[in-house]
């Protein structure tokens, strides 16, 4: 099973600041088949990034992914308001899928 | 629009059974994978199960492998989750989602408590 570690557990910023959130894999992710969700309270889980940078379906372009292997970063490039939240990475290469355990962007 | 419905969260003792169902409609229900994923108390997103477009292939987490069974009707575009001996650690708001790698289509959950 692939573990997949966040870090920092809480990202505390200021509206307008930028973001990076990492993600690290216990072993290659293959073909960077990683996802980001962005989950606020009482939601489901929005999906943002998937194949570790490309931008879903009305996902803004502060929103950014990179990496590859087992080394994973989100980047929001001015935090809006609406982007506290708590953010989980999802590989998708190996079963079973797996999930990180969640950064929270707060104030 | 894409939308999934579950149901069937409760109060459930340990040990007990409980059903859950997922309707689904916005979409060709027997084209997709499906997936349950559950979100214990607090705590991060853990799949559970994940059962292919005509039913024959499915996957349990190691954790409930052996209580709990996926299954499908695709003439009603319903998914469900069987899940038997049942733990306290099970209380989890329970996903039904759409498709076999990342997701983009969740429902709104369900919740299921497992306590005497």
């Amino acid at each position: 099973e692939t573990v997949l570690t966040q870090s920092p557990g809480t990202l505390s910023l200021s509206p307008g600041e930028r973001a990076t959130l990492s993600c690290r894999a216990s072993q290659s992710v293959r073909s960077s088949y990683l996802a980001w969700y962005q989950q606020k309270p009482g939601q489901a889980p929005r999906l943002l990034i998937y194949g570790a940078s490309s931008r879903a379906t009305g996902i803004p372009d502060r929103f950014s992914g990179s990496g590859s292997g087992t080394d994973f970063t989100l980047t929001i490039s001015r935090l809006e308001p609406e982007d506290f939240a708590v953010y989980y990475c999802q590989q998708y290469g190996s079963s079973p899928r797996t999930f990180g355990q969640g950064t929270k962007v707060e104030v | 629009q894409v939308q999934l419905v579950e149901s069937g969260g409760g109060l459930v003792k340990p040990g007990g059974s409980l059903i859950l169902s997922c309707a689904a409609s916005g979409f060709t229900f027997s084209d997709y994978y499906m997936r349950w994923i559950r979100q214990a108390p607090g705590k991060g997103l853990e799949w559970v199960s994940d059962i292919s477009s005509n039913g024959d292939t499915k996957y349990y987490a190691d954790s409930v492998k052996g209580r709990f069974t996926i299954s499908r009707d695709n003439a009603k575009n319903s998914l469900y989750l069987q899940m038997n001996s049942l733990r306290p650690e099970d209380t989890a708001v329970y996903y039904c989602a759409r498709d076999r790698f990342f997701v983009i289509y969740w429902g709104q959950g369900t919740l299921v408590t497992v306590s005497s």
